[in-house]
């Protein structure tokens, strides 16, 4: 099956400290991949869609600058929160769904980073 | 604005038991429908995919409905174990943006041994 890996899984760090988060997909490509963050007990929120060779594609009341996001390959994006903050600690999820006919082939997601900013 | 609203919020029941969760959506202009298990501190496992052309789905144990018109899809589990604790996800594809994914805020399921 396919399969995406998030690197890493948990980061502790201070504020001020920007953090770099991995998101791979490891036996297929992706031309395009997402990232959310989960609050405690709540479903999951669309930050971007990152988009391989191009720029992503930020939601409403995200911060480009803030989180920054690289997808120079077709099976890796990455996501930078940088200058992190208490407010930013949170569980980050990426997700790739595979280069081809996309409408009807379905996301596959990373097992998660929890970041901590202390 | 997509909607999507998965009732009840947490579920207990004895092992062996046959249970069936919902996902209701607000608008039917979807591509399909996904549900997801997702395990305390990790990501989402997809578990199965509904086309909007499609009514139902079927792996293993799970089975999966969608009734687009009204904006309802079901996620039926057979035989429940303990092994199926963790909380379900449906989400939905809308036709307007294919790549904007919306999701309900879950059902924990707990079966007891």
């Amino acid at each position: 099956g396919a399969v995406v890996s998030q690197h890493p899984s948990r980061v502790i760090c201070k504020s001020g400290t920007s953090v770099k988060i991995e998101c791979r997909s490891l036996d297929f490509q992706a031309t395009t991949m997402f990232w959310y963050r989960q609050f405690p007990k709540q479903s999951l929120m669309l930050m971007a869609t990152s988009n391989e060779g191009s720029k992503a594609t930020y939601e409403q009341g995200v911060e480009k600058d803030k989180f920054l996001i690289n997808h120079a390959s077709l099976t890796l994006s990455t996501l930078t929160v940088t200058s992190a903050h208490p407010e930013d600690s949170s569980f980050y999820i990426c997700s790739a769904i595979e280069t081809g006919e996309t409408i009807n082939q379905p996301q596959h997601f990373g097992d998660g980073t929890r970041l901590s900013i202390l | 604005k997509q909607e999507v609203t998965q009732i009840p919020a947490a579920l207990s029941v004895p092992e062996g038991e046959n249970l069936v969760l919902n996902c209701s959506f607000t608008d039917s202009a979807i591509y399909n429908l996904q549900w997801f298990r997702q395990d305390p501190g990790k990501g989402l496992t997809s578990l199965l995919l509904i086309q909007s052309s499609q009514r139902e789905q079927t792996s293993g144990r799970l089975n999966a409905s969608l009734d687009k018109s009204s904006g309802r899809s079901t996620l039926y589990i057979a035989a429940s174990q303990p092994g199926d604790s963790a909380t379900y996800l449906c989400a939905v594809r809308p036709l307007y943006n294919f790549n904007k994914f919306y999701f309900g805020s879950g059902t924990k399921l707990n079966v007891k041994p």
